[in-house]
């Protein structure tokens, strides 16, 4: 049971413009989400996270915007450049259970030229 | 910092083979993770360890995978026998402390291919 879902397997923008990958959960007991960044043959690197107490986080060109009451997350890149182009995946850890994080099946960014 | 080091790189077997995995944590931390990835089902944890103690090994698929933590410095995971429908990429991750949103380090993986 995929407890956060990326419903889009995959996105493509032209460089320049804003790129919004979205993330839905069903469980309200997260309290914190983390957006991962994929490139092939590598691990997820940490891009950017947010708390349940806020609604939005920002560093540089990168924005998370998190709807509690819709359980929704989105994380918006301005403006998108080709070395964007990675797999993106949403993630929420389970205060209850420890470090247990459940991942999104992940959204492929590609940033066209 | 050298980064969570995952080994071997790729890994090809036959059905019916042991197979086996390696993790080094980075230095210091003390909470790790192995994951698999898989087109349908994305990241899936298949068990962490704090302090080298195992947590949680509800996802380890079935009696086949095994994993170890005889150390700060080192992790195995086994699969035995192995299968085709194993073939993923393994990730291990490690993360400085327990707090549930202390962000998780990988390493690069290791593709695994069962014939």
């Amino acid at each position: 049971d995929q407890q956060v879902k990326q419903n889009s397997p995959s996105l493509s923008v032209q460089e320049g413009r804003i790129s919004i990958l979205n993330c839905d959960y069903t469980n309200s007991m997260f309290d914190y989400f983390l957006w991962y960044k994929k490139y092939p043959a590598e691990g997820p690197t940490f891009l950017i996270s947010i708390s349940s107490i806020k609604d939005k986080n920002e560093d540089g060109r990168f924005t998370v915007f998190l709807n509690k009451s819709a359980k929704h997350l989105s994380l918006h890149i301005v403006p998108s450049q080709p070395g964007d182009s990675a797999v993106y995946f949403c993630a929420a850890p389970l205060r209850v259970t420890g470090n247990q994080f459940y991942f999104g099946t992940g959204t492929s960014l590609t940033v066209i030229p | 910092d050298a980064g969570v080091i995952q080994s071997p790189r790729h890994e090809v077997t036959e059905m019916g083979q042991e197979v086996t995995l390696r993790c080094k944590p980075i230095s210091g931390h003390n909470s790790l993770f192995w994951y698999r990835q898989t087109m349908m089902r994305g990241l899936e944890l298949l068990i962490y360890f704090n302090n080298n103690v195992p947590i949680d090994d509800s996802g380890m698929p079935e009696d086949r995978f095994s994993a170890k933590m005889p150390n700060a410095s080192f992790s195995t995971l086994k699969i035995q026998p192995s299968e085709p429908r194993d073939s993923a990429v393994y990730f291990c991750a490690s993360s400085p402390r327990t707090a549930h949103n202390s962000p998780l380090h990988f390493g690069n993986g290791t593709r695994l291919t069962v014939t």
